[in-house]
């Protein structure tokens, strides 16, 4: 099984200011990877597929980037609502055996 | 949009069925897949159907206790779930694998079940 670990398990950032989030595979994943942001009480929502791409609706100051086992999601200048829970995902095996990474709290500062 | 329903309190050993229903898309086009959040957790895939329900694909924890089956023309999917264990306990969503690619691109609410006696 590929481990994600992310890290740090909390970050605390004020608004306005860039956030770094970490991911890094067990094993390399290519560029299969994915970021998600979750929100209390909510499903998770899709940002980033293929390590850089942003999904439909995303704004742009949310960015991936990495590949191997080495990834990071950058949000550019922090507002309030992006502050939430992220996890990366890997999809690189077949037969599938997608893993998630514990995530990261995005706390306000 | 997906929405799921079914869940609930069950007991240890028991069983509960899942239900997954799917509009808005040509739900024949895509696998789906079950991914679950126990409580203050991270997420969890369990498993996914592919669009035909000719393939199918398990996380080794719900092996031979978890069954996923599709109803196509019902745009419906379920989630078969026996010898049901406390660390069962989750949130279980289910969501749509992206076409032709395999991270999740929509996702629904989620439905509760909780395993205890």
């Amino acid at each position: 099984e590929i481990v994600m670990t992310q890290s740090p398990a909390t970050l605390c950032v004020s608004p306005g200011e860039r956030a770094t989030l970490s991911c890094r595979a067990s094993q390399s994943v290519n560029s299969d990877l994915a970021w998600y942001q979750q929100k209390p009480g909510q499903a998770p929502r899709l940002l980033i597929y293929g390590a850089s791409s942003r999904a439909t609706g995303i704004p742009a100051r949310f960015s991936g980037s990495g590949s191997g086992t080495e990834f990071t999601l950058t949000i550019s200048s922090l507002q309030s609502e992006d502050f939430a829970l992220y996890y990366c995902q890997q999809y690189n095996k077949w037969p599938p055996r997608y893993t998630f990474g514990q995530g990261t709290k995005l706390e306000i500062k | 949009q997906l929405e799921e329903s079914g869940g609930g309190l069950v007991q240890p050993g028991g069983s509960l069925r899942l239900s997954c229903a799917a509009s808005g898309f040509t739900f024949t086009n895509y696998w789906i897949s079950w991914v679950r959040q126990a409580p203050g957790k991270g997420l969890e895939w369990v498993g996914n159907i592919k669009y035909d329900g000719s393939e199918k694909y398990y996380v080794e924890s719900v092996k031979g206790r978890f069954t996923i089956s599709r109803d196509n023309p019902k745009n419906s999917l379920y989630l078969q779930m026996s010898s049901l264990r406390g660390d069962d306990t989750a949130v279980y969503y289910c969501a749509r694998d992206a076409y032709r690619a395999r991270y999740f691109d929509l996702w629904g609410r989620g439905t509760l079940v909780t395993v205890s006696s």
